[in-house]
């Protein structure tokens, strides 16, 4: 049963730059997206982008000029780089796999499983 | 874009039925049969519950439902459990290859 496990720096200052990785255990990287997902305190999803073994991404517009996911198919991970944070992308930051890939839009229907979630805060 | 509609919340007693609706546009939720449900308990990661509208992944009970007409998805849970309290939310793919969320609904077992 896949498992995806996720790591990074949990305190940023505003204008540094958010790091994350997640890695995938007992299944398939190829043939799914791999998307991040994070979620503020005490508010709702927000999808932020995902990424295919390849390398072929899709971001959310309201991010993706700060935005980059990027894919180490030796090792089975995928990372997320946030740009010149501020305290609005202080949240919960979950990976996750994307199942269903829509052809030929190359993307994925839905999320199944989730990582842990990391929460990175952003404070002076 | 923005966020699918839900309503804040909903309540029921056990053994009783509730359907959380989802709001969007014909360029997501209208226009395709990709919308999913996820449950989140609190300080959970969210749980994936239905997917393409209507399918139930292997695991997830059958008293949970969801259907679609027009731009308003809807999930159903059926006999109402104390286990069943927990936060929902819907998402949908959208004409621009993205995915959208709803903002959440929660649910109270009476």
């Amino acid at each position: 049963q896949v498992q995806l496990q996720q790591w990074g720096a949990g305190l940023l200052k505003p204008s540094e730059t958010l790091s994350l990785t997640c890695a995938v255990y007992g299944g398939s990287f190829s043939g799914y997206y791999w998307s991040w997902i994070r979620q503020p305190p005490g508010k709702g999803l927000e999808w932020i982008g995902e990424i295919n073994h390849s390398g072929s991404t899709n971001y959310n517009p309201s991010l993706k000029s700060r935005v980059t996911i990027s894919v180490d198919t030796s090792k089975n991970q995928f990372s997320l780089k946030l740009s010149s944070v501020t305290a609005a992308d202080t949240a919960v930051y979950y990976c996750a796999r994307g199942r269903g890939v829509v052809v030929p839009a190359a993307s994925s229907r839905w999320f199944d499983p989730w990582g842990q979630g990391t929460l990175v805060t952003v404070s002076s | 874009q923005s966020a699918l509609t839900q309503p804040a919340s909903v309540s029921g007693s056990p053994g009783q039925s509730i359907t959380i609706s989802c709001t969007g546009t014909s360029s997501d939720v209208g226009g395709y049969n990709y919308v999913s449900w996820y449950q989140q308990h609190p300080g959970k990661a969210p749980k994936l519950m239905i997917y393409d509208v209507s399918k139930r992944p292997s695991g997830v009970s059958n008293r949970f439902s969801g259907s679609k007409s027009g731009n308003t998805a809807s999930l159903t849970i059926s006999g109402l459990q104390a286990e069943d309290e927990a936060d929902y939310y819907c998402s949908s793919y959208t004409s621009s290859s993205t995915k959208v969320f709803g903002g959440g609904t929660k649910l109270t077992v009476l």
